[in-house]
């Protein structure tokens, strides 16, 4: 069965600092890859996505993720965070050429502190 | 152009009473699918309805159902409710026709409170 894991659940940074969250996923196919942020009283909103192509994704708000076929990794990145970045933080795959079903790893809460 | 939206916003129900969750999809979207988030978890897969019938469903049981119109707007059921079914429940919308573009858009949510 597929399955999402995002190996840090409470990241605390001060702003300026480098941000890496681990996503891993378990799926023995072609996969999409998602991450999705959900701010304080917001819903979910996209980041950035992986379909096919260059595995270096950048996404919005100086985001972007690296997709490892090899280690089933894809991770997010952002090289210096700001206090609005606080959110909590989603990573998701679905399997290639399925229009449904998003498998979500349980999240990321990021807290920047000013 | 508006995005997904949800009906109610937040709704209080008692052990074992029916709730009716209500979804319109996104502007040109035609398949909507709802999502389960526990607090601290990541959302879960309920199911997803494309040309009103269920195309796709994760592991819930049957007390969970839904319903979708011809405008596309969804409903999603739940019976015989337990505590365990206090959640937010997320309808996220979608266009099936685009190859291999699955993005899903999220409306935001209706928090499910059973007592």
């Amino acid at each position: 069965a597929q399955s999402v894991s995002q190996h840090n659940h409470h990241v605390i940074l001060s702003e300026a600092a480098s941000l890496e969250l681990g996503c891993n996923y378990s799926y023995g196919g072609t996969v999409n890859l998602f991450w999705y942020v959900q701010y304080p009283g917001q819903h979910l909103q996209l980041l950035l996505k992986y379909f096919s192509g260059d595995p270096l994704v950048k996404g919005i708000k100086g985001f972007e993720a690296e997709f490892i076929k090899s280690k089933f990794s894809f991770n997010l990145r952002k090289p210096s965070v700001q206090w609005s970045d606080t959110a909590e933080y989603f990573c998701a795959v679905s399997s290639s050429g399925n229009t449904g079903k998003l498998i979500f790893g349980q999240g990321t809460t990021l807290q920047v502190k000013p | 152009d508006a995005g997904v939206t949800q009906s109610p916003t937040h709704l209080i129900k008692t052990r074992g009473q029916q709730v009716t969750l209500r979804c319109s999809p996104k502007s040109g979207h035609d398949t909507v699918s709802w999502y389960q988030q526990a607090l601290g978890q990541g959302p879960q897969f309920i199911f997803q309805y494309y040309e009103e019938e269920e195309r796709q469903r994760g592991n819930f049981p049957d007390r969970f159902s839904g319903h979708q119109f011809p405008n596309y707007s969804s409903e999603l059921n739940v019976n015989a409710l337990l505590l365990g079914d206090s959640a937010l429940y997320l309808c996220a919308s979608s266009r099936r026709m685009v190859p291999n573009y699955n993005e899903q858009f999220f409306g935001p949510g209706t928090r499910l409170t059973v007592l």
